[in-house]
């Protein structure tokens, strides 16, 4: 099984800051890595798929990069919305598997 | 715009079957994959399965010896059993459009569905 690590695990940060989320996994996925954020109470929220492609609907201060063994989620700018948490999913194999998540918090 | 919401009890004694349907709206159930995840309280999600329309079915190793889902189209609706509950299934439980496309991301979910195993 391919297991997800990401970091850090928690994150503080401003209004405006830009942030940045790692995500590994213990084997090349090659691009099948996607992100989603999770706010308190919901369901998890598609953001990115296949990597860097930004789903339907998602501002475009998020973005995301990388392939292979280790992946980025950047926000640019960050709005009062965006704090919660995030994953990252790797649908390369079956199964398939999340990361622990990544809060992120006003500071 | 594709809706989903989960039913079912949320209590189950150890060592029961949980049963666990997902209605599907906005959009058929045909021609798509349709997975059931969960995720322990303050962990992160863990996939539990998909089932085809066409009726195939793909389970998590970790728990295929104790799970089943199935699909009604008739309904426009799927299930998840699970067998011998215990205390580390408690979890909300979540159904999920996807794998879809080429990516194989989950793009639409229910609300989730609390199920805590006790006596």
């Amino acid at each position: 099984d391919i297991q997800m690590t990401q970091s850090p695990s928690s994150l503080s940060a401003s209004v405006g800051d830009r942030v940045t989320i790692t995500c590994r996994a213990s084997q090349s996925i090659s691009s099948y890595l996607n992100w989603y954020q999770q706010e308190p109470g919901k369901a998890p929220n598609l953001l990115i798929y296949a990597a860097s492609s930004l789903q339907s609907g998602v501002p475009s201060r998020f973005s995301g990069s990388g392939s292979g063994t280790d992946f980025t989620l950047t926000i640019s700018s960050l709005q009062p919305e965006d704090f919660a948490t995030y994953y990252c999913q790797q649908s390369y194999s079956t199964p398939y598997s999340f990361g622990q998540g990544t809060k992120l918090e006003i500071k | 715009q594709v809706q989903l919401q989960e039913s079912g009890p949320g209590l189950v004694k150890p060592s029961e079957t949980l049963s666990l349907s997902c209605s599907v709206s906005g959009g058929s159930i045909s021609s798509y994959y349709w997975s059931w995840i969960r995720q322990p309280p303050g962990k992160g999600p863990e996939w539990i399965g998909y089932i085809y329309y066409g009726g195939s079915t793909n389970y998590n190793p970790s728990l295929k010896s104790r799970v089943t889902i199935s699909l009604d189209a008739s309904k426009n609706q799927f299930s998840l059993k699970l067998t011998s509950m215990t205390a580390a299934d408690t979890a909300v439980y979540y159904c999920a459009r996807g794998p879809y496309s080429g990516s194989n991301y989950f793009d639409f979910w229910g609300q989730g569905t609390l199920v805590t195993v006790s006596s």
